[in-house]
């Protein structure tokens, strides 16, 4: 079975904190995600990667970065923390897109800003 | 732009059957995924259709209409264990990058 597995399932920092979320995969995939997830607005993608050191912008990458320097592991980072930033955080992992290649997620970091 | 449309929430009779549909409108189309999520947990993939028609797979079935812009996903014999967020993915592109758009999801209560 694929494993995803993400650092904290929660976390509360300070406005204007550097935060760092973790996750780690361990099916040898190519391709990473980051998203964040609310109410009412589903999951939106903040950045991927399709290869270590290499990163795209997703829809919503304001205030994020992110750092892949392994392959298993990807990293999103939180410059200067905000409170419009708490959230569902979810990684996700899966190969390149051949026919009916599923993402793989991780369980989730949820996020507070106080 | 890029739209999926899914009911927000739906309820239902247990061994009853759903059905949840979704609605698209995307800049192309590679594929359309559902997957269920238990609250407080990770979406897990249910299905995967790329060509008209149905997919089934136990008591989950799943259609496509690329004409149509739509899919739904059909639970049947509902069990409580049932009642989760399911959600719909399109993946418009082509090629390795694999990126999906996903709807908001619809939340599924099962009653007794």
């Amino acid at each position: 079975d694929v494993k995803v597995t993400q650092s904290s399932r929660y976390l509360v920092k300070r406005t204007g904190e550097k935060v760092f979320l973790e996750c780690v995969q361990d099916m040898d995939h190519e391709n990473m995600f980051w998203y964040r997830q609310d109410p009412g607005l589903g999951l939106r993608l903040i950045y991927f990667s399709y290869d270590v050191k290499m990163k795209e912008k997703g829809d919503i990458p304001e205030g994020y970065s992110v750092s892949r320097e392994k392959k298993e592991r990807f990293s999103l980072i939180l410059e200067s923390a905000s409170t419009n930033q708490t959230s569902m955080y979810l990684c996700a992992s899966s190969f390149p897109g051949g026919q009916g290649q599923p993402q793989h997620f991780g369980d989730g970091t949820r996020l507070s800003i106080l | 732009g890029q739209n999926i449309d899914q009911p927000t929430e739906m309820t239902a009779t247990e061994g009853a059957i759903v059905q949840i549909n979704c609605t698209y409108q995307t800049s192309g189309f590679n594929g359309l995924f559902w997957y269920q999520q238990h609250a407080g947990e990770a979406p897990t993939f249910l299905s995967y259709n790329v060509l008209d028609g149905l997919e089934e797979k136990g008591r989950f079935s799943s259609f496509l209409s690329r004409s149509k812009g739509y899919s739904y996903l059909l639970l049947k014999e509902l069990q409580m264990k049932d009642s989760a967020s399911y959600l719909c993915a399109v993946r418009p592109f082509s090629g390795g990058y694999n990126k999906l758009i996903f709807g908001a999801g619809t939340r599924l209560a099962v009653h007794p």
